[in-house]
């Protein structure tokens, strides 16, 4: 219940192309639901975030897309960029409950 | 203002040492929290604190770890008689409310 899954665990996808990564959860109760990126040896920077109030949330080349009745959501580049080359990990919280609940990361390579 | 701040970044102890982490939380955050990460794996949690408080701990092994965060200065993870499975990128996070989790570089232990 306390679960968040997340595919692929790899991706490569070429310059300029649309990089998607999926998340799943099974409790009803998480009520936030943020993105991290990370880059080799260093810590986990958040990205993007959304609330299951809505269904879509997009910042410069990145959205959230979010199906509260699939309990899915997933992250969209756009334009995918050789920097955007990191890993990625989606989390999700109960609000009042501090704790954050990490995705298993999706490692994206993005080609020249 | 300043992020947050762990050290040491690299930590290298033998077998039976201890191990101490430092984390100063950014400016105005009381929320601190401790995730540890093993290589090519996802983030788990392991302790929540406010400032003299461990508020849950669930993910912290029951042996030989232990953390605080006291009135004054960083919070410190600690790790007693270290074995070679606690070799680890250790992260701290702040907080200034439920669900917003900056964090720092990390803290890298080699257990030899």
């Amino acid at each position: 219940q306390q679960q968040v899954k997340q595919s692929p665990q790899s991706l490569i996808v070429q310059k300029g192309g649309i990089s998607i990564i999926n998340c799943a959860y099974e409790n009803t109760a998480f009520d936030y639901f943020p993105w991290y990126q990370q880059f080799p040896g260093k810590g986990p920077a958040l990205l993007i975030a959304i609330r299951p109030d809505v269904s879509e949330k997009k910042e410069g080349r990145f959205t959230i897309s979010f199906n509260k009745s699939a309990k899915q959501f997933s992250l969209h580049i756009m334009d995918s960029q050789p920097g955007d080359s990191a890993t990625y990990f989606c989390a999700a919280i109960i609000q009042g409950a501090q704790k954050l609940v990490f995705g298993q990361g999706t490692r994206l390579t993005i080609n020249p | 203002n300043a992020g947050v701040m762990q050290n040491p970044r690299h930590l290298v102890r033998r077998r039976g040492q201890e191990a101490r982490l430092r984390c100063s939380p950014m400016k105005g955050h009381s929320h601190v929290y401790w995730y540890r990460q093993l290589p090519e794996e996802g983030l788990k949690f392991m302790v929540y604190l406010q400032k003299e408080n461990i508020i849950d701990e669930s993910g912290m092994p029951k042996e030989r770890f232990s953390a605080e965060f006291p009135k004054e200065g960083p919070s410190i993870l600690r790790i007693q008689q270290v074995v070679r499975g606690d070799s680890a990128a250790y992260f701290c996070a702040s907080s200034p409310g439920p669900g917003e989790l900056f964090f720092g570089e990390g803290s890298r232990l080699t257990v030899l």
